[in-house]
């Protein structure tokens, strides 16, 4: 089957750091997505990795490492404006490039 | 660019009534989706397009949802009869047709209440 792991909740302060991770068993992999969604809002592209390492953009990187089925969200400077959900998001090998997406992980910035 | 246009942005219907979302994407995108996302999860999708046909709709429920792309263009979804669980935001998604990541780049949602 295909699953995806991310954590439902995490709260976080201000000018901190915060890493969001993500698991999956997918049936072949063709590239991950974050995406960030604010409440009643659409979501919209962060970030996508289909070779394993880090990719940097600005506040926010994302990582993936294809041989542990494993990616994370790294989140630098927080501001109150990142409080919002992440969701995570596999394109599974095969013509239609399907997404499976998690559930999200709604983040929290406290002052 | 214009982005992806949904309407209505929102829609309160009783059970049993029939509800009908519009979708126009962006220029030249040739895959289009529609996803329905209930409140704290992900999206799920109904249907995806390419151009004017089918490319998946194993999680679309037949028996009450219908869609169509007719000229490969804009769309429309439609539910009817609707039930208490069709309440849900229902995104509508296009990304084009090029190698490489082939970011989806969503509309606003459409928030459907069944009463």
């Amino acid at each position: 089957g295909q699953n995806i792991d991310q954590p439902t909740e995490m709260t976080a302060t201000e000018g901190a750091i915060v890493q969001i991770n993500c698991t999956y068993q997918t049936s072949g992999f063709n590239g991950l997505f974050w995406y960030q969604q604010h409440a009643g809002e659409a979501p919209t592209f962060l970030s996508y990795n289909v070779l394993d390492g880090l990719e940097e953009k600005g506040r926010f990187s994302s990582f993936l490492s294809r041989s542990k089925g494993y990616s994370y969200l790294l989140l630098k400077e927080l501001q109150m404006k990142d409080s919002a959900s992440y969701l995570c998001a596999v394109r599974v090998a095969g013509n239609n490039r399907k997404l499976i997406w998690g559930l999200g992980t709604s983040l929290a910035v406290n002052p | 660019e214009a982005g992806v246009a949904q309407s209505p942005r929102y829609k309160i219907i009783e059970k049993r009534q029939s509800v009908a979302f519009w979708c126009n994407p962006i220029s030249g995108h040739a895959t289009l989706y529609w996803y329905q996302q209930i409140l704290g999860q992900g999206p799920k999708l109904l249907i995806q397009f390419q151009n004017n046909g089918v490319v998946d709709d194993s999680q679309l429920p037949k028996d009450r949802f219908s869609a169509e792309r007719l000229k490969g263009v804009d769309s429309t979804l439609k539910i009817q009869p609707a039930k208490l669980e069709d309440s849900a935001v229902y995104l509508c998604a296009s990304s084009s047709q090029t190698a490489g990541a082939n970011v989806l780049t969503f509309g606003a949602g459409s928030r459907l209440t069944v009463l």
